[in-house]
């Protein structure tokens, strides 16, 4: 129940194009999903961050789309650019849970010029 | 300029020896974490504290114990070290009710 389910594993896209990283949840506790991104030899950092009250959230060419009925929020990055090439994490969070926060499996992305 | 500092980029230890990792965030943050990165495994936690001496389990602690004696730092402890333990490990931490996670670079464990 505490599981944050995270697809695909790896993507390849090219350059212009739309990247999508998708992730589902079961606990519906959780009430914070960010998004980290970790670049090689990097600790992961925050990239943006949805609650369920919205539906979408838009920071500039990353998106986050929300469907708290079906317990999935996934990460769409328009335009991809090479300097995108990282690695994405999913996470999930519930203020009811003393501030742990659990990641999903991870999706490493390579945008090819 | 928020900081997350582990003690060490890269760790070669034995079979069997006890292992220390260090971790100092100087954000005054209550909550600190150790996670644990294997490929395709994503981020998994092992331990987390909440406020000195407090500390609860994570998804894997077993084989790794903690200690957060002061509210700046988290140590992550291995016992003995076994070579399933080599892996990235990397420390967090993040103020409630701001949940934004800060980490630290990792340390890359080797156990030979």
């Amino acid at each position: 129940q505490q599981q944050v389910k995270q697809s695909p594993q790896s993507l390849i896209v090219q350059k212009g194009g739309i990247s999508i990283i998708n992730c589902a949840y079961e606990n519906t506790a959780f009430d914070y999903f960010p998004w980290y991104q970790q670049f090689p030899g990097k600790g992961p950092a925050l990239l943006i961050a949805i609650r369920p009250d919205v539906s979408e959230k838009k920071e500039g060419r990353f998106t986050i789309s929300f469907n708290k009925s079906a317990k999935q929020f996934s990460l769409h990055i328009m335009d991809s650019q090479p300097g995108d090439s990282a690695t994405y994490f999913c996470a999930a969070y519930s203020s009811s849970n003393t501030g742990k926060l659990i990641f999903g499996q991870g999706t490493t992305l390579q945008v090819k010029p | 300029d928020v900081k997350v500092t582990q003690s060490s980029r890269y760790l070669v230890k034995r079979t069997g020896e006890k292992v220390f990792l260090e971790c100092v965030q100087d954000m005054d943050h209550e909550n600190m974490f150790w996670y644990r990165q294997d490929p395709g495994l994503g981020l998994r936690l092992i331990y987390f504290s909440y406020d000195v001496k407090m500390k609860e389990k994570g998804d894997i602690p077993e084989g790794y114990s903690v200690s957060r004696e002061k509210k700046e730092r988290f140590s992550l402890i291995l016992e003995s070290a076994s070579t399933n333990q080599t892996s990235m490990y990397l420390c967090a931490s993040s103020s409630v009710p701001n949940t934004e996670a800060f980490f630290g670079q990792g340390t890359r464990l080797t156990v030979v």
